[in-house]
C-alpha cells in the first residue's frame, strides 16, 4: 500500500497569508490526526478526524482548522499566518480510532512564515 | 493536564555502547507508542505497548512499560551508527481517541 502523502512539501508564506495543507491517508484508513513540530514545542497534536467529524483538538487557536472528505482525505488550514507558525506539520493515519491504533506519519509539509 | 516528559534530551556514545531513553507521565496511561526519526525525515511507528508491565523486544531494541502504565523505557544494546535519531515516545490517554502526547525526544549520537 501506498503511504501517507501530504502535499505541498515545503511551501514560504507571508505574514498574514493563509494557507491549506492536505493530507491522503493510507488506502482504508479512516482517522487522520495532524501533528505540529517545531525545535522548541516538539509534536504538538492539533486534531484528530474520524468519519468526516472532528473528534479532538489540541490546544491551538482557532486560526487553525480542518476538515475531512469522505474518501478520508484531509485538510488543514492556518489564517493569518504567524511568524511562530514555521513548523513541520505531519499528518498521520490510522486504521480505526482509539486504544494503540499504529499511527502511520506522512513526510509533513515544512511551512516557512516571513 | 497531561504531559509526557523524556529524558535525556540528548546522548553521545560510542559505537557498542549501550543506550537508555525513558519517557514519564503525569497520569496513567490508555497505551504508550515509539517512534525513530531520522534528521531530516517524519517519526517512524516502533512499538506499542497497552499492557501494564508489557516488556517487548526488537531485535537489540527493548521497551517496556512500568506497573502503574505511567512510564516507559527504550534500551539499546551494542549501538550501531544506523540507530542515530531522535526517539520519541508518545502516550494515548484514552481508549476513545487517537491522539497521542509526545514527550520531547531524546536525539541520540552513535560515534564508530
Amino acid at each position: 500500500k501506498a503511504g501517507v502523502t501530504q502535499t505541498p512539501r515545503y511551501l514560504i508564506k507571508t505574514r498574514g497569508q493563509q494557507v491549506t495543507l492536505s493530507c491522503s491517508p493510507i488506502s482504508g484508513h479512516r482517522s487522520v490526526s495532524w501533528y505540529q513540530q517545531t525545535p522548541g514545542q516538539g509534536l504538538q497534536f492539533l486534531f484528530e478526524y474520524f468519519s468526516e467529524t472532528q473528534r479532538n483538538k489540541g490546544n491551538f487557536p482557532g486560526r487553525f482548522s480542518g476538515r475531512q472528505f469522505s474518501n478520508s482525505r484531509s485538510e488543514m488550514n492556518v489564517s493569518t499566518l504567524e511568524l511562530g507558525d514555521s513548523a513541520l506539520y505531519l499528518c498521520a493515519s490510522s486504521e480505526l480510532r482509539g486504544q494503540g491504533k499504529t499511527q502511520y506519519f506522512g513526510p509533513g509539509t515544512r511551512l516557512l512564515v516571513l | 493536564g497531561q504531559q509526557v516528559m523524556q529524558i535525556p534530551q540528548y546522548q553521545h556514545v560510542q559505537e557498542g555502547e549501550d543506550f537508555t531513553t525513558y519517557c514519564n507521565s503525569s497520569t496513567t496511561l490508555s497505551n504508550i507508542q515509539w517512534y525513530k526519526q531520522r534528521p531530516g525525515g517524519h517519526p517512524v511507528f516502533l512499538i506499542q505497548l497497552v499492557k501494564s508491565g508489557e516488556v517487548k523486544k526488537q531485535k537489540r531494541l527493548t521497551f517496556q512499560f512500568g506497573e502503574a502504565k505511567k512510564n516507559s523505557s527504550l534500551h539499546i544494546t551494542a549501538t550501531q551508527t544506523t540507530d542515530v535519531g531522535t526517539y520519541f515516545c508518545a502516550g494515548g490517554f484514552s481508549s476513545n481517541t487517537g491522539k497521542l502526547i509526545f514527550g520531547q525526544g531524546t536525539t541520540l549520537q552513535v560515534k564508530p
